[in-house]
């Protein structure tokens, strides 16, 4: 079956720090990657998308992720974490033969500590 | 501001209700999609619409839910007999035609149902 997974429930990091959140994925073909952030009690906001070329995607506010097809990985990361990054963190994978439809991730709760 | 928007926001519901929730897309975008969120989940497809044709359903659409798309712009999600297992949020995407393209989400309605 197709699917995403993130292994993480929740990542705490300090503010200042680099952080991380994880994301691999199970698909047969070629996978279009994305990332989404839901602050609470609002939709889900788009950061970044990986759909082919550069493995390395800069995204909004600083985030990017990389693709690493032999890891069948799409980690999400940025440099130096904010509090305001606080949110919960959606991996989502469009298969590209199949449909359109976005396949998430079960989110990673994001807690950044001052 | 031009990205989605839905309503309401909130709606509670006795058991046994219908309900019905509206999406406004994109105005330049043909595709609109419909998502569930149920609480530390991550949103699932329900169906989704290029112009005014329904070109997927979810087998998690039962068929006590209906969505329609009728001239192609806004789109509304119907639920019949409402069951408390419908208490979700409810969100809305919009895009391009091409599966390579950004789905925006709005804000969501959250669905209470008693």
């Amino acid at each position: 079956a197709q699917s995403v997974a993130q292994p993480e429930d929740q990542v705490n990091v300090a503010e200042g720090n680099p952080l991380t959140v994880k994301c691999t994925y199970s698909v047969s073909g070629n996978p279009y990657l994305f990332w989404y952030v839901q602050y609470p009690n609002r939709g889900l906001q788009f950061l970044l998308k990986y759909i082919t070329g550069d493995n390395l995607v800069k995204g909004s506010y600083g985030f990017e992720a990389e693709f690493n097809k032999s890891q069948t990985s799409f980690h999400l990361k940025k440099p130096s974490a904010l509090v305001s990054d606080s949110a919960l963190y959606f991996c989502a994978v469009i298969i590209s033969y199949n449909t359109d439809k976005l396949i998430f991730g079960t989110g990673t709760r994001l807690q950044v500590f001052p | 501001d031009t990205g989605v928007s839905q309503n309401p926001r909130h709606k509670i519901t006795k058991r046994g209700q219908n309900v019905t929730f509206r999406c406004d897309p994109i105005s330049e975008h043909n595709r609109l999609y419909w998502y569930r969120q149920t609480l530390g989940q991550g949103p699932e497809f329900l169906t989704y619409f290029q112009n005014e044709a329904q070109l997927e359903k979810s087998r998690l659409l039962s068929d006590r839910f209906s969505a329609e798309r009728p001239k192609g712009s806004f789109s509304t999600l119907e639920i019949q007999r409402t069951e408390q297992g419908d208490s979700a949020m409810y969100l809305c995407a919009s895009s391009l035609v091409v599966s390579t393209d950004t789905q925006y989400f709005g804000p969501g309605t959250r669905l209470t149902v008693l």
